[in-house]
């Protein structure tokens, strides 16, 4: 089973600041990592597909980036919404394994 | 609009069984591979079961496998999760979501509560 580490476990940015969101694989994942918002109460979202290619409806401000086993998301200037927890998941080999999330907390 | 809507959640006694739906709408349900995933409270999600679009794939976490059976009825539009001999650490929160081949779509989760 692939592990996806998620770091850090915990972020604090400010509004209007850049947060970089970073998940590691145990082994190769290739391109095929998927990045998801989830905010309290709510089911998750899908973000960015295949590392890099925002979902449909995702503002611009939201990136992915990274092949093989690291991968980052960025969200270049917070808006007061984006303060969620956020997951990756690799949809390379069975089964489909989830990071353990990061916190994305307003500071 | 893809939508999904789960149900069956409940209280439930260790041991016990219990059978969540997952109704869709918005796409055609029968060209999709579905999945399970769940929340246990406080926690992150946990992939449980995945079913291909005419049911001759399917997968299961090692936490499950022999516990639960994942099914569907494409001409009801139905996704289906039967759970047997069930315990404490099952619960959670319960999602299905469809495989967009990309990543997933998510309904809004039934809680299943597992505890005596």
């Amino acid at each position: 089973e692939i592990v996806l580490t998620q770091s850090p476990a915990t972020l604090s940015v400010s509004p209007g600041e850049r947060a970089t969101l970073s998940c590691r694989a145990s082994q190769t994942v290739s391109s095929y990592l998927a990045w998801y918002q989830q905010k309290p109460g709510q089911a998750p979202r899908l973000l960015i597909y295949d590392a890099s290619n925002r979902a449909t409806g995702v503002p611009a401000r939201f990136s992915g980036s990274g092949s093989g086993t690291d991968f980052t998301l960025t969200i270049s200037s917070l808006e007061p919404e984006d303060f969620a927890v956020y997951y990756c998941q690799q949809r390379s080999v069975w089964p489909n394994t989830f990071g353990q999330g990061t916190r994305l907390e307003i500071k | 609009e893809v939508q999904l809507v789960e149900s069956g959640g409940g209280l439930v006694q260790p041991g016990g069984s219990l059978k969540l739906s997952c109704a869709a709408s918005g796409f055609t349900f029968s060209s999709y591979s579905m999945n399970w995933i769940r929340q246990a409270p406080g926690k992150g999600l946990e992939w449980v079961s995945y079913i291909g679009s005419g049911s001759s794939t399917i997968y299961y976490a090692d936490s499950v496998k022999g516990r639960f059976t994942i099914s569907r009825d494409n001409a009801k539009k139905f996704l289906y999760l039967q759970m047997n001999s069930l315990r404490a650490d099952d619960t959670a929160v319960y999602y299905c979501a469809k495989d967009g081949g990309i990543g997933l779509s998510w309904g809004q989760g039934t809680q299943v509560t597992v505890s005596s």
